[in-house]
């Protein structure tokens, strides 16, 4: 069965700190895979994307993922966490939108 | 830059009304979606439409919810009866011709009393 994993509901890091959010896939076949931002009452922001090629994708906001093919994973990380990254994260996987499926989310507390 | 619009951005309605729930699109895009986040659960797919008709749906999109585009500009999900677990927020989306990923409006937050 195609499902999502973000072990983590909630994670606190300070600011300037490095973050690093998990998250691991079930997929019949390497799908496209996504991270999405949700700040309080906006909507899904587009974060990076991965199809094919270079491993390591860069995405907008300082942020950062590598797709791991033999782990399952595509962990998003950010080098310096600034007190506007404090939102929710979402992993998604899919082949096309009608497709995807969405991980639980992790929501992202950034201390002063 | 382009986005998807939403309206409104917070619905109330009674159960066993009908609601209809606004979207509009990106303006050459051609495969737009319907989502829902019930509080505190993960984003699920409801169903897609192309070219005038659904493409793909989830078992969620029962006989209660229908979708229209019923002008060159917008895109509608319609909920025949709420229910109180109809209380969601529904996220629209669209993609264009290339059909990889999704641009998500801002959301409409349906609470069903």
């Amino acid at each position: 069965a195609q499902s999502v994993t973000q072990p983590d509901i909630h994670i606190t890091v300070s600011e300037g700190a490095s973050l690093e959010l998990r998250c691991n896939y079930s997929y019949g076949a390497t799908p496209y895979l996504f991270w999405y931002v949700q700040s309080p009452g906006q909507g899904l922001q587009l974060l990076l994307k991965y199809f094919s090629g270079d491993t390591l994708v860069q995405g907008i906001k300082g942020f950062e993922a590598e797709f791991k093919r033999s782990q399952s994973s595509f962990n998003l990380r950010k080098p310096s966490v600034h007190w506007s990254d404090a939102a929710e994260y979402f992993c998604a996987v899919g082949h096309h939108p009608g497709d995807m499926r969405f991980g639980a989310g992790t929501r992202l507390t950034v201390k002063p | 830059e382009p986005e998807v619009t939403q309206t409104p951005s917070h619905q109330v309605t009674q159960m066993g009304q009908e609601v209809i729930l606004r979207c509009v699109p990106i303006s050459n895009h051609l495969y737009f979606y319907w989502y829902r986040q019930i509080l505190g659960q993960k984003v699920e797919f409801l169903v897609s439409f192309y070219n005038n008709e659904i493409s793909e749906k989830s078992e969620i999109f029962d006989d209660q919810f229908s979708v229209e585009r019923p002008d060159g500009s917008n895109f509608t999900l319609k909920i025949r009866s709420t229910k109180l677990e109809d209380s969601a927020m529904y996220f629209c989306a669209s993609s264009g011709t290339g059909r990889t990923e999704a641009f998500f409006g801002q959301g409409t937050r349906l609470t069903v009393v």
